[in-house]
């Protein structure tokens, strides 16, 4: 069975803070993965995907996630968030496109 | 420039009614999905298309049908809508055969049944 755990709902850090949000997947075999992110009211945005390759992909506004084969995980991270980082971001698996339930990213001032 | 237009975007509904959201896409993708999306959610999946004249039952596909006529359009139908229904809908369209290495979103269509 596919499927995409994101074990945080919600989380929040301070701006200039480090960020680490959560995603581990489920799939026979070598998994498509993506992590798209949702502002208020608008619609899905691409921040990164992995096919193969170098576990470590780079994306757009500084985020990069570290893919993980024998932890089933893809991890997003950012060195230091600013404060229009608030949003929620969705971890995305293809085969079919499944989602996971997404986890809600509050930037404190 | 890759695109998928979900129209209307707003749509207010009376129970029992009928509701046809429509998906069209230029991105010459084999495959089409509509997800809805709750509160506290991610989005769930619908129904699915690998092509035209094929439809597929997603995990929550009661309630709905599809219709995919053609390459480029793909159509949710609410036979008898239902308030349970409201929710904000996404069309997306993907590249893959088993598995999609481009995916591109709709703007979503929010959805009030009264």
């Amino acid at each position: 069975a596919q499927s995409v755990t994101q074990p945080d709902a919600r989380v929040t850090v301070s701006e200039g803070a480090s960020l680490q949000l959560r995603c581990k997947y489920s799939y026979s075999g070598t998994p498509y993965l993506f992590w798209y992110v949702q502002y208020p009211r608008q619609g899905l945005q691409l921040l990164l995907k992995y096919y193969s390759g170098d576990p470590v992909v780079q994306g757009v506004n500084g985020f990069e996630a570290e893919f993980s084969k024998s932890n089933s995980s893809f991890h997003l991270r950012k060195a230091s968030v600013h404060w229009s980082d608030s949003a929620v971001y969705f971890c995305v698996l293809s085969g079919e496109i499944f989602f996971g339930d997404g986890t809600q990213l509050v930037v404190k001032p | 420039e890759a695109a998928v237009t979900q129209s209307p975007r707003n749509k207010v509904a009376v129970t029992g009614g009928k509701v046809t959201l429509s998906c069209n896409q230029t991105n010459n993708h084999n495959n089409m999905y509509w997800y809805r999306q709750d509160t506290g959610h991610g989005l769930r999946l619908i129904h699915y298309s690998y092509g035209a004249g094929s439809t597929e039952k997603g995990d929550i596909p009661d309630g709905y049908k599809a219709s995919r006529p053609s390459q480029e359009n793909f159509s949710l139908i609410l036979e008898l809508a239902t308030p349970s229904q409201t929710s904000v809908y996404f069309c997306a369209s993907g590249d893959g055969g088993g598995r999609n290495t481009e995916v591109f979103f709709g703007k979503g269509t929010r959805l009030t049944v009264v």
